[in-house]
């Protein structure tokens, strides 16, 4: 099994809906990620969360959320999905240790129409 | 500002040749943690190797090695016995102690047969 887990792998939704990422590991990691992908701009940071009661924004946060609901679990909401939403999303850990390298999961291709 | 410069969109090697992707980095700081990250068509995101800045030696995994130097803040990494396999997107990244990752742009690579 992997040790990070996102759900779904790939989703097609319509502009207005409700779309939630989920995030789960099993690497006992403290840090947790949530980044998109677009062609071009590398991975931009949405938000991210050192702790169960420490959530920051990234530099891209405007129109998303998060959730930690426990130090394995950590999943992105868009509120009212819209067209240019449409990215490869990946969630990442680490561990608290400095220094150490993210382990990404397998990322979520999200199309929004 | 752009934190880590990847200068190279796209670039291409013969297989078993040797191939150089480039990485720039801005920081202010002495002790930082560099790595590479392959991202191949299958889309996972996986750590090639990792660099500390206060250690002078270059880091080398198989047939991955980088070229560190400090002073010019350059972090190129080295594809020798180039595969079919190693056709991927590469990211460089970058951590301060204590704050995010910031990943390049990435460089396209294409091992051609």
């Amino acid at each position: 099994d992997a040790d990070v887990t996102q759900t779904p792998r790939n989703r097609i939704t319509k502009t207005g809906k409700r779309i939630m990422l989920e995030c789960s590991q099993t690497k006992g990691h403290d840090r947790m990620y949530w980044y998109r992908q677009d062609p071009g701009l590398g991975l931009q940071l949405i938000y991210y969360s050192f702790d169960v009661k420490d959530i920051n924004k990234g530099e891209i946060s405007d129109g998303y959320s998060v959730s930690r609901q426990a130090q394995a679990k950590f999943s992105l909401s868009l509120e009212s999905a819209i067209p240019n939403q449409t990215a490869l999303y990946f969630c990442a850990t680490s561990d608290s240790l400095r220094g150490q390298p993210q382990h990404f999961g397998d990322g979520t291709r999200l199309s929004i129409l | 500002a752009q934190t880590v410069t990847q200068s190279q969109p796209e670039m291409s090697v013969q297989e078993a040749e040797t191939v150089t992707l480039s990485c720039t980095y801005d920081t202010s700081e002495s002790n930082y943690y560099l790595f590479w990250y392959k991202q191949p068509p299958s889309r996972q995101m996986i750590l090639v190797i990792r660099q500390e800045a206060y250690k002078q030696q270059n880091a080398t995994e198989n047939r991955f090695s980088v070229n560190f130097q400090k002073a010019a803040k350059s972090f190129s990494l080295k594809i020798s016995d180039s595969q079919l396999g190693d056709t991927a997107m590469y990211f460089c990244a970058f951590i301060e102690i204590g704050n995010q990752f910031y990943f390049g742009t990435g460089t396209s690579l294409t091992v051609i047969p």
